[in-house]
């Protein structure tokens, strides 16, 4: 099973600055298949990134996802009001495993 | 664009068996498009995948549900649906549906189940 680790934990920014979040894969995630996913309260998931930095139909180009290997990161360029979210990876080369998840908080 | 909308019973009684039903609309799940699939989340916690179904019943499960979970599809009424047995406390979760083409792509909104005598 692939363990993914997703740091930070939370990340405490203001709306128009930088978010960089971390996706760490306990082996090589194959084919570069990861994926980025948004959650807002009370709300499913929403797939924002595959493949590692392909963006899903209708996301914003101020996502943008790169890495691979075991490494990869989200980076949301100008922070919206409605970013602020939790954050999924998933790897899907295997049996599928998800992060437990950063938070984007105000 | 696919939609998708779990339906079945809230309240499961331990040791009984979780049965829920996705359907889908916009696409044909014969169509062999995606898999479906079925993921859960407890409150205030993670996701985690359950497992997916192709139209032709090939079915791949979470090895640590493995053990529980059935999944079956009606391409008649275009809906997939999943078993867990034996439930437990722990099973109690908000369970989601969605189509699978690797990443998730379109997801249900999601029905919380609750695990309780």
């Amino acid at each position: 099973e692939i363990v993914l680790t997703q740091s930070p934990g939370t990340l405490s920014l203001s709306p128009g600055e930088r978010a960089t979040l971390s996706c760490r894969a306990s082996q090589s995630v194959s084919g570069s298949y990861l994926a980025w996913y948004q959650q807002r309260p009370g709300q499913a998931p929403r797939l924002l990134i595959y493949g590692a930095s392909s963006r899903f139909t209708g996301i914003p180009d101020r996502f943008s996802g790169y890495g691979s290997g075991t490494d990869f990161t989200l980076t949301i360029s100008r922070l919206e009001p409605e970013d602020f979210a939790v954050y999924y990876c998933q790897q899907y080369g295997s049996s599928p495993s998800f992060g437990q998840g950063t938070k984007v908080e105000i | 664009q696919v939609q998708l909308q779990e339906s079945g019973p809230r309240l499961v009684k331990p040791s009984q068996t979780l049965s829920l039903t996705c359907t889908v609309t916009g696409d044909s799940i014969s169509s062999g498009s995606f898999y479906w699939s079925w993921i859960r989340q407890p409150a205030g916690k993670g996701l985690e995948w359950i497992g997916h179904i192709y139209a032709t019943g090939i079915t791949d499960y979470n090895p640590s549900l493995k053990s529980r979970v059935t999944m079956s599809v009606d391409t008649s009424k275009n809906q997939f649906s999943l078993k867990l047995s034996y439930v437990a406390a722990a099973d109690t979760a908000v369970y989601y549906c969605a189509s699978e083409h690797g990443s998730l792509d379109h997801w249900g909104q999601g029905i919380l189940v609750t695990v309780s005598s």
